[in-house]
């Protein structure tokens, strides 16, 4: 079973527009960290934001804020005032557990598309 | 902040060679790497974790006699594929855990492209 789910393959967001790019996640383990990556066409991995699982406030990160809904498993990434440079494709990952060799595992994606 | 060099960005290779993908970080003791591979349009799917001085934990579904792994340093782990062959052509990226934060500190290499012709 998919333990990060990313329902939406493409997304087309206008300009200056915020977006919700969605998340959930399925674990048992109390302990876990969520992520967001943007991986442009170059290939690299940028971090974007991280939520871990006993924090009490949504993670921000300038334009970007993590809506980290526990009870509903969901940590869906927001992202204010779209620029034509957040054209990429978007991860969310998740990490279970709290030792040094904890993987992270990514949802298949979104490719979101800023359009000027 | 902390880098990872990955190295080559990109390799062709003829079916059968070997060829070795190297993965150091520059400024700090990489406890664990982490090794993902990626299709075109498709997620990055882990292949491997490996400790330096222990062997690799290979993922369900990963030959670990295709995809040697070696952490023989703190700052140095490479993947070796062995007798590539055109369907193991793909984007190979590490990952490095090892330094501050500590929750979430994983750093990304720059990842590496492998066509077997």
């Amino acid at each position: 079973a998919q333990k990060i789910t990313q329902t939406q393959p493409g997304m087309f967001v206008q300009e200056k527009e915020a977006v919700t790019l969605d998340c959930t996640y399925d674990t048992s383990d109390p302990s876990y960290g969520l992520f967001w990556y943007k991986q442009p066409s170059s290939g690299e991995m940028i971090f974007l934001i991280y939520q871990g699982s006993y924090d009490q406030q949504n993670a921000t990160e300038g334009r970007y804020s993590l809506n980290f809904q526990k009870a509903r498993k969901s940590a869906n990434l927001v992202i204010s005032a779209s620029q034509l440079g957040d054209s990429a494709m978007y991860f969310c990952a998740m990490r279970e557990g709290v030792n040094r060799d904890d993987k992270i595992i990514f949802g298949k994606g979104t490719r979101l598309h800023i359009l000027p | 902040g902390a880098v990872v060099s990955q190295h080559p960005s990109w390799v062709i290779c003829k079916s059968g060679t070997s060829v070795k993908i190297e993965c150091r970080s520059l400024d700090f003791q990489a406890t664990t790497m982490f090794w993902y591979r990626q299709f075109p349009k498709q997620s990055l799917m882990l292949m491997a974790t490996s400790n330096e001085g222990s062997k690799a934990t290979y993922e369900q579904g990963v030959e670990k006699d295709k995809f040697l792994i070696n952490h023989a340093s703190l700052t140095l782990s490479t993947l070796t594929v062995t007798s590539a062959h055109p369907e193991d052509s793909s984007f190979y990226i590490c990952s490095a855990r090892g330094h501050p934060p500590w929750d979430y500190g994983y750093t990304f290499g720059s990842g590496t492209r492998l066509t077997v012709v």
